[in-house]
């Protein structure tokens, strides 16, 4: 199995232009996360989806924010504009969920962004 | 919202020693607590999890024991090698359909000494 795969690995862009970060999750997982990894906050949840539905996203941190999952397969969190706070490691992850319990939850390598 | 608080923030043993690492959570209503160990430039990986109609859970060098009177959780690594060491988080989140709501403590580094 790949695994949850994510891109750009690493991305550094200057302030005010558009990120978009991409992910794949495991083929056949049902639900997606993303995550953001910072020294000052930890890691944080940002959004979650079930079958390509947004279930929660009071973890979005504004308006500049925003994530879709147009199909089984394919998810994109995009920041637009960035700002220098944006700069953490994006985590994208999946899981099967099962009945009303969930299952292992499985995290990408993440994507470092450094905004300028 | 919950809230998790992990100690210590740093643990350093040597090999063959024991690592012990607490967490205490907020929610009553939480009732999944998974641990993940993360290396550096990787993404977490799951290591074991517990939940709340299971007062302790083993898998080889690696348990996990939770009392939900109390509200605290610990991750137990028995005869610790080198390739033990990493940031360890602990987690918790309600189950059902927010199980995947996770929040995380705010990490142990772990130094295992040969």
């Amino acid at each position: 199995d790949a695994g949850v795969i994510q891109s750009p690995r690493h991305e550094v862009t200057e302030m005010g232009q558009e990120v978009t970060l991409r992910c794949k999750p495991i083929s056949g997982h049902n639900s997606l996360f993303w995550y953001r990894q910072t020294m000052m906050r930890g890691l944080e949840l940002l959004i979650y989806f079930n079958n390509n539905v947004p279930i929660d996203d009071s973890g979005m941190p504004e308006d500049r924010f925003s994530a879709k999952m147009p199909n089984a397969s394919f998810s994109t969190l995009k920041i637009q504009p960035s700002e220098p706070r944006d700069s953490a490691v994006y985590f994208c992850a999946s899981s099967l969920q099962v009945g009303t319990d969930g299952n292992t939850i499985y995290f990408g390598e993440g994507s470092w962004l450094t905004v300028v | 919202g919950e809230n998790v608080e992990q100690h210590p923030s740093t643990l350093s043993v040597q090999e063959g020693d024991s690592a012990v690492i607490k967490c205490t959570y907020s929610d009553s209503a939480s009732n999944y607590f998974p641990w993940y160990k993360q290396e550096l430039g990787k993404g977490p990986q799951l290591i074991i999890d517990i939940r709340s109609n299971v007062g302790e859970k083993k898998d080889q060098r690696i348990a996990v024991t939770l009392n939900k009177t109390a509200k605290h959780f610990s991750l137990h690594i028995t005869e610790t090698q080198p390739e033990d060491s990493a940031v360890y988080f602990c987690a918790a989140s309600r189950g059902g359909t927010s199980y995947g709501k996770l929040t995380f403590g705010q990490g142990t580094i772990l130094t295992v000494h040969p």
